[in-house]
């Protein structure tokens, strides 16, 4: 069965530092690999993914994440961190032809100044 | 501007009451989802539709009920036989289910129950 593991549950970073947000995950197929952004009482974002193209998948406001089989992590980063980048992070898996998502228990940033 | 609209965004619930969330999209999406958030468990699926008058159990569907007589419309009922209703409760949709496709989330409703 697919699962995915969010390895921090708080992160944080000086505002203009790089980000960095690890998931593994857990899947017998070719999975689809997701990041959402949630910010406080909103609903979720989505910031990028991954479908079996390029490896390394850019996203909005500056995130990107790497795709690494060997390694079954699809952790998210950023150049330089900025105030507005808090907020709590979903990684989520899916394995093809299935309905469902998988998500992560999450991730939460903090910006400090 | 197309998206999902919940409402109402905080709700609050007496014991032994049956409460109704909405959950609206004008993205023409097939498929539609409710997902309950609680503090550090990530979002548990309740219900999903793929497709009008169709709809199936996720992983926590007792104690809530759902219909999906329009395309665009998929409410959720959180009934008294919820014993811990207390929850952020998101609603979702995408193109079609599949993996490939992302979703697109409403802002939540939270409910408390008093």
């Amino acid at each position: 069965a697919q699962s995915v593991t969010q390895l921090d549950s708080h992160v944080s970073v000086s505002e203009g530092t790089p980000v960095l947000l690890r998931c593994n995950y857990s899947s017998s197929y070719s999975p689809s690999l997701f990041w959402y952004v949630q910010h406080p009482n909103k609903g979720l974002q989505l910031l990028l993914k991954y479908t079996s193209a390029a490896t390394l998948v850019k996203g909005i406001n500056g995130f990107e994440a790497e795709f690494k089989k060997s390694e079954t992590s699809f952790h998210l980063t950023k150049p330089s961190a900025h105030m507005s980048d808090a907020a709590e992070y979903f990684c989520v898996v899916s394995d093809t032809g299935t309905y469902k998502y998988i998500f992560g228990t999450g991730t939460r940033l903090k910006v400090l100044a | 501007d197309g998206g999902i609209t919940q409402s109402p965004k905080y709700l609050f619930r007496k014991e032994g009451q049956n409460v109704t969330l909405s959950c609206e999209q004008n993205l023409n999406h097939d498929a539609m989802y409710w997902y309950r958030q609680d503090p550090g468990q990530g979002l548990r699926l309740i219900y999903y539709s793929q497709i009008v008058n169709d709809f199936q159990k996720g992983d926590i569907a007792e104690g809530y009920s759902v219909s999906r007589e329009k395309k665009e419309s998929f409410p959720l009922t959180v009934t008294s036989a919820q014993k811990n209703p207390t929850a952020f409760y998101l609603c979702a949709s995408s193109i079609a289910s599949g993996t490939n496709y992302g979703y697109t989330f409403g802002s939540g409703t939270r409910l408390t129950v008093v």
